[in-house]
This record gives structure tokens, sequence and C-alpha cells, in this order.
């Protein structure tokens, strides 16, 4: 059981280029999240999926797009790379909404230059 | 989803207790409180939740007054790999499981 896998670790991207941060989970959950965490702040939600076909918006969205075809894989598509995208992303799962963990990855580290 | 008030610090002797305390006034009756913490900057962990009862675990003790209205997190033993950033967190009554992050409690142990 490897849990969430994100790829790549580390990234650095010119202004303009466009990626795709790598989410996967093994553990058949539902829920996805990806969250992004500028330096010594708390983590923001930028999008989520309650199953697969179906995302929604956090607290943070725009500049970035996500997609969930399966339950597997929430990847997340930074276009137009901006410096203000520069930060560390975390994707993280759960079974359901309520009452129970959520799963973090151990995160992309993204500089923008 | 409600809000969470914690102090920006704390510090604790290796070996004692660490009581992080988290204010959450405006909570709704069937909002979970989670701790979280996250160990330099790796991502964060869960260690705890629960609605109204007080909770337990291998990790900690999560202790909740009667109005809801605030929680402490106990660390009964703490040690020097405990030093983290610590969320308090109002989990959602929407079914969307989003976790607010605000900006947590840093637990600077020591020897």
């Amino acid at each position: 059981n490897a849990g969430v896998t994100q790829t790549p670790k580390f990234r650095i991207l010119k202004i303009g280029q466009s990626m795709t941060l790598q989410c996967a989970q093994d553990m058949n959950h539902n829920y996805m999240y990806w969250y992004r965490q500028d330096p010594g702040m708390g983590l923001k939600l930028i999008y989520y999926s309650v199953g697969a076909g179906i995302t929604d918006k956090g607290e943070v969205p725009n500049g970035y797009n996500v997609s969930r075809s399966t339950t597997e894989y929430f990847p997340l598509r930074l276009e137009l790379a901006a410096p203000s995208q520069t930060s560390v992303y975390f994707c993280a799962s759960s079974y359901t909404g309520l009452n129970t963990e959520a799963f973090f990855g151990q995160g992309t580290r993204l500089t923008v230059v | 989803d409600a809000k969470t008030t914690q102090p920006p610090s704390m510090d604790c002797a290796e070996g004692r207790a660490a009581n992080l305390p988290c204010n959450h006034s405006t909570i709704s009756g069937n909002e979970y409180v989670y701790w979280y913490r996250q160990i330099h900057s790796q991502g964060p962990q869960y260690i705890i939740h629960g609605l109204k009862n007080n909770e337990t675990n291998e990790m900690a003790s999560l202790i909740i007054t009667e109005d809801r209205k605030s929680s402490t997190l106990i660390l009964p033993h703490a040690t020097l790999r405990d030093t983290a950033v610590y969320y308090c967190i109002v989990r959602g009554s929407s079914n969307t499981g989003k976790l607010i992050f605000g900006q947590g409690t840093t637990l600077q142990v020591k020897p």
C-alpha cells in the first residue's frame, strides 16, 4: 500500500510554461484534494473531487485545472506558470467526506522563474 | 465551515505533556474537530478527531468542552520528534470533506 504518491518531487518551470502535477492513490478513496502551501503559511485548498468525473473549486483555483477520470488519479494542471505559483503542492485523499482521516502525499516543490 | 483560533507558538519540555488549545466557537452540531500535524515540510499527518466525546489513540488525546466551542490536544509525553506545526481544523458539514487549514501552532519540544 503506497498511499498517496505525488510526482515529481521537485520542478523548476519558466514563466509561461505548463506542467501537470501527478497524484495517485491506491486506497480506493473517493475523495481527493489538491492544496498549496506558501512559505510559513498554512495549506490552501485549490481543487477537490468527491468521485470520478466530479470536481469543484476550493479557496484558490485560479491558474489551475483538474480532471478526475478514474478513482485512482487526480492530476493538477498549471497553464502559463507564474512566479506566484511557486509553492509546495500537496495531494490528499480520504474514503469519505466526514468522520474519516485524510492521507497526504509528500508534496511537489515547484519553483517558477 | 467554522473557523479555528490557535496560539501561534508554544514550547514544551521533553517528557512533559504538551497541551495545545483550539477555539472553535462557531462550530455547528455535526462538524468534527480534526487535528493534523506537519513535521518540517512533509505532508500533514492525521493525529485524531472527535465530535463531542473525548477521544484517545496511540498518539494523543482530544478533549472537547461540553459546549464544543473549544478543544485541547494532549501529547502525553512529548519527544523532540513531536516538534511540528499542529493544525486544529473543523471539518465541514457539507460532506465534501474539505479541510480548511489555518496558521496552526508551532510546537517546539525542548530537551
